[in-house]
C-alpha cells in the first residue's frame, strides 16, 4: 500500500511570505506527527494529532507556525510570514496509535523548505 | 533538558567489518529506544526498538544493546556491506502510559567500503 506522502517536495519562498505544507497519511493511521530537520542536525518534534485534535503542540517554535488535520486523513502544516531561519526539511510521520503500546512511527520523504 | 548525543563525526569502515555506533542520553529515563536509518533526501526508517528491561536485542546482521546505568545504546551492523552506508539516527521515546513523541539525536553518518 501506498506510505506517508508529502508535498511539495521543496519549496523555495521569499522571506515573509506564507507556505502550506502536506502531508497524506498511511490510510487508517490515527497518529500524525510534524518534525523538523535542519541541515546537518537531528529531527525536532513540532506537533502531534491523535484524529483531528493535537494535544501537543509544544514543539510549534512560534506563533507563525499552525497546524490543521482533517479528521484522521491530511494535516496540514502552515508557515507564515517565514524567516530565513525556517528553511529545514519538514517531516511528517504517522503510526496506528499514538498512545498505548509502541506504534512503529512512518515517515514521509519530506518537503525541503528554502527561504530566500 | 533531555539530551541525546551521537557521534557527529562520520564513522568510515571496511567492507565486511563490524560498524559500531553510539547512542548516549541525559536526564531522561525513556521506556523505549530506537534505531532509524535515514539515506539523503529521505525519511528515516525504522529499524529496531529496544525496551528498558531489555539488555539486547537482535534483527538480522543487526545488534542494538541498552545500558540504562550508563544511559546508552550501542548500534552493530555486522558484516557491514556498502549498502549499508546512510545515516542512522537513535531516539527515545515515553513509551505506555504517554504518546509516542520521538526525541531525536542528530545522527552518525556511516561510509562503508569496497
Amino acid at each position: 500500500g501506498a506510505g506517508v506522502s508529502q508535498s511539495p517536495s521543496n519549496k523555495v519562498t521569499e522571506k515573509g511570505k506564507d507556505v502550506e505544507l502536506r502531508c497524506d497519511p498511511i490510510s487508517g493511521h490515527t497518529a500524525l506527527y510534524w518534525y523538523r530537520q535542519r541541515l546537518g542536525q537531528g529531527l525536532e518534534f513540532l506537533i502531534y494529532f491523535q484524529g483531528n485534535s493535537a494535544p501537543d503542540k509544544s514543539g510549534l517554535p512560534s506563533d507563525r507556525f499552525s497546524a490543521e488535520r482533517t479528521g484522521e486523513s491530511v494535516s496540514t502544516l502552515t508557515i507564515q510570514r517565514t524567516q530565513q531561519e525556517d528553511s529545514a526539511v519538514y517531516l511528517c510521520a504517522s503510526s496506528l496509535s499514538g498512545s498505548g503500546s509502541y506504534n512503529e512511527q512512518f515517515f514521509g520523504p519530506g518537503t525541503r523548505l528554502t527561504v530566500l | 533538558s533531555q539530551k541525546i548525543e551521537q557521534n557527529s563525526e562520520a564513522l568510515n569502515i571496511q567492507e565486511g567489518k563490524t560498524a559500531t555506533l553510539t547512542c548516549n542520553y541525559t536526564n531522561y529515563s525513556p521506556a523505549y529506544l530506537q534505531w532509524y536509518r535515514q539515506d539523503p533526501g529521505r525519511g528515516p526508517v525504522f529499524l529496531l526498538l529496544i525496551r528498558e528491561n531489555e539488555k539486547e536485542k537482535r534483527k538480522e546482521r543487526l545488534k542494538v544493546t541498552f545500558d540504562t546505568t550508563l544511559k546508552q545504546s550501542l548500534f552493530h551492523i555486522t558484516a557491514s556491506q556498502p549498502a549499508d552506508s546512510a545515516t542512522y539516527l537513535c531516539a527515545l521515546d515515553r513509551g505506555p502510559g504517554g504518546y509516542n513523541k520521538l526525541i531525536f539525536g542528530a545522527g552518525t553518518r556511516l561510509a562503508v567500503h569496497p
